[in-house]
């Protein structure tokens, strides 16, 4: 129930396309759905977040998407770029539960082609 | 935004000995910081937290006798590999709790250890 499911593994989107990137959760205690963007030898970097008390957040090109019903959030990236390219991951937290720890997914590797 | 830093950024140590690794949080205290352990592709895994002024919160399977983790000051909190092993070698992440509410954490560069 900890869990939280990503897909898919690796993704290769022209440039200009749009990048989807999906996750499933199944813990409904969780409160905080954050996104993170990592290179090779990098540490995360966090993208965007979200709460379950809105539906849609955009900064820039990226938008996540939540369904609370469906347990399900997602990463749109708008005209996606080279540099775009890197490992998406995204995670869940329980909030209320004080701790901070974060649930993540299995990573999604995003290749932008030229 | 939020800076947290690690040093070293790359290590390389002999079997049996031990290596400490620092996380600090530059421009914020952080109550409440993260390790993290990542193999090549894989997805980050939670080792343990660690709260400023008490005991370090291990994960299941994660031997706290081996990785032992000190959290001295508000922005400082060190990972010390103890008789390091071949097996112990992977990317050593930290991260820091915002102290600003909306569950915020942000995470180091990474360190990279190799134990040969």
């Amino acid at each position: 129930q900890q869990q939280v499911k990503q897909s898919p593994q690796s993704l290769i989107v022209q440039k200009g396309g749009i990048s989807i990137i999906n996750c499933a959760y199944e813990n409904t205690a969780f409160d905080y759905f954050p996104w993170y963007q990592q290179f090779p030898g990098k540490g995360p970097a966090l993208l965007i977040a979200i709460r379950p008390d809105v539906s849609e957040k955009k900064e820039g090109r990226f938008t996540i998407s939540f369904n609370k019903s469906a347990k399900q959030f997602s990463l749109h990236i708008m005209d996606s770029q080279p540099g775009d390219s890197a490992t998406y991951f995204c995670a869940a937290s329980k909030g209320s539960s004080n701790t901070g720890k974060l649930i993540f997914g299995q990573g999604t590797t995003l290749q932008v082609k030229p | 935004g939020a800076v947290v830093s690690q040093h070293p950024s790359r290590v390389i140590c002999k079997s049996g000995t031990s290596v400490k690794i620092e996380c600090r949080s530059l421009d914020f205290q952080a109550t409440t910081m993260f390790w993290y352990r990542q193999f090549p592709k894989q997805s980050l895994m939670l080792m343990a937290t660690s709260n400023e002024g008490s005991k370090a919160t291990y994960e299941q399977g994660v031997e706290k006798d081996k990785f032992l983790i000190n959290h001295a000051s508000l922005t400082l909190s060190t990972l010390t590999v103890t008789s390091a092993h071949p097996e112990d070698s992977s990317f050593y992440i930290c991260s820091a709790l915002s102290p600003l509410g909306a569950y915020e954490q942000y995470f180091g560069p990474g360190t990279r250890l190799t134990v040969t």
